[in-house]
């Protein structure tokens, strides 16, 4: 266990459907990192927040995502109108703010299935 | 473009035997380089860092390499066991100083079975 959980763990949602994924990162963290990983791929970046701020988005996110870090604690990841391309497992992590040297801590995901 | 390859995609190996895995990079200006542990299922856990000035760094039956000039890193791993069936993923940071953004580039990934 790193610290960081993910809510919820597994996720299946018929296509058109709207599905909201959160993540909890370690208390003393500022970073917090989405990522999206297919099978027998590496993690894809996908968007990172400094505190509440989103200070970068992936090309991959399209208008179709959203993801929000109200109070700098928490995030929430929301897909609309989801399409079955959107199945993957979807990971946070969460790291101190000096990026580059500190660990991100990964949670352990929320696998989503559209059918 | 910053890219990170990994090989081979995916290795068997008797338990009890060695291995190595091999990851080449084009990320730059590098920041630092990791080795992840995944397991099937489960979000990567970090088995090591380096950073340009290290070329060697150990974590229990882990060792990494480092070669910042042909921009290698190795993952060797000692007396292999049934649980470090996984994948292996090498992620590399480049340096945000420079870069002003956010950079780490995942590579695909090795997957290792260790049959007993």
């Amino acid at each position: 266990d790193t610290g960081v959980s993910q809510d919820p763990r597994h996720k299946i949602t018929k296509r058109g459907q709207n599905v909201t994924f959160r993540c909890d990162p370690i208390s003393e963290h500022n970073r917090l990192y989405w990522y999206r990983q297919t099978l027998g791929q590496g993690p894809e970046f996908l968007t990172y927040f400094q505190n509440e701020a989103q200070l970068e988005k992936s090309r991959l996110l399209s208008d179709r995502f959203s993801a929000e870090r109200p109070k700098g604690s928490f995030s929430t990841l929301e897909i609309q109108r989801t399409e079955q391309g959107d199945s993957a497992m979807y990971l946070c992590a969460s790291s101190l703010s000096d990026f580059g040297y500190n660990e991100q801590f990964f949670g352990p995901g929320t696998r989503l299935t559209v059918l | 473009k910053n890219q990170v390859e990994q090989s081979p995609q995916s290795l068997i190996i008797l338990e009890g035997k060695n291995c190595t895995l091999q990851c080449n990079y084009t990320v730059s200006p590098f920041s630092n380089l990791r080795w992840y542990k995944q397991d099937t299922g489960r979000g990567p856990v970090s088995l090591t860092i380096m950073t340009f000035s290290e070329n060697t760094k150990s974590n229990g039956r882990y060792t990494a390499t480092l070669d910042a000039d042909t921009k290698q890193s190795s993952l060797h791993i000692t007396a292999s066991q049934l649980s470090d069936s996984a994948s292996y993923i090498c992620v590399v940071s480049a340096d945000p100083s420079t870069s002003g953004t956010y950079k780490y580039i995942f590579g695909t990934g090795t997957r290792l079975k260790v049959l007993a």
